[in-house]
């Protein structure tokens, strides 16, 4: 079975100040895939990254960026000099390559503050 | 090329009553899923279709609850006799293929439910 885990369930910073969000997952699988989702105010969800459990090299998209780290079974995702416009539930996400259902945290909620 | 549709964006229902949750898969996708999200809760699998098939309904509670995908029209989902412990946000997704990998879940914008 899968699980995953983000232990934060909320954080609040204040513009400009970075923020990382942890995301601990479980798997029996040795091939995965890895996801992030964001889901603003508005409610829809919005497709961030996938990544490969074959690929552990760090992912850099402008102010976001994601860790990797196969060994302690973790995927954070970082927010360089947060905005408002970041405030919103954030979810990690896990599939089992060959398997269609995603297994997805419970998010964590991130407000910025001006 | 419009993303997947749903609609209502939302629906309040009274309890007792039935809840129909509509959604139109991406242009050229032939899979759709059904996604449940509780209040404070992350998105919970709830059932998988191609076109007339029920592949995977592991996800979806026993009673009260049917999905389907018609040959045309779109993907229902129906809640008969609503509780108010149906009342979440209803998301559906579509792909290319069953491989996340290479065909990405594209999610519509979500029904929320509201059972009174």
């Amino acid at each position: 079975a899968q699980k995953v885990t983000q232990a934060q369930t909320e954080i609040s910073v204040v513009e400009k100040e970075d923020v990382t969000l942890d995301c601990v997952y479980e798997t029996r699988d040795t091939t995965y895939y890895l996801f992030w989702y964001k889901q603003p105010p508005s409610g829809e969800l919005v497709f961030l990254i996938r990544r490969n459990s074959f690929d552990e090299q760090n992912e850099i998209s402008g102010r976001y960026s994601w860790n990797f780290q196969k060994s302690t079974s973790s995927f954070n995702f970082t927010i360089t000099a947060s905005q408002v416009v970041d405030s919103a539930v954030y979810f990690c996400a896990l599939s089992e390559i060959g398997d269609y259902k995603l297994s997805f945290g419970a998010g964590t909620t991130v407000t910025v503050r001006a | 090329n419009a993303g997947v549709m749903q609609n209502p964006r939302h629906l309040v229902r009274r309890r007792g009553q039935e809840a129909r949750l509509r959604c139109s898969p991406m242009k050229g996708h032939s899979h759709v899923y059904w996604y449940r999200q509780l209040p404070e809760e992350g998105l919970k699998f709830m059932v998988y279709l191609q076109k007339e098939n029920i592949i995977d309904e592991s996800g979806m509670p026993k009673e009260r609850f049917s999905a389907e995908f018609p040959k045309e029209g779109p993907s229902i989902l129906r809640i008969q006799q609503v509780v108010r412990g149906d009342s979440a946000a209803y998301f559906c997704a579509s792909s290319l293929s069953t491989d996340p990998g290479t065909s990405p879940l594209h999610f519509g914008n979500g029904t929320r439910l509201t059972v009174t």
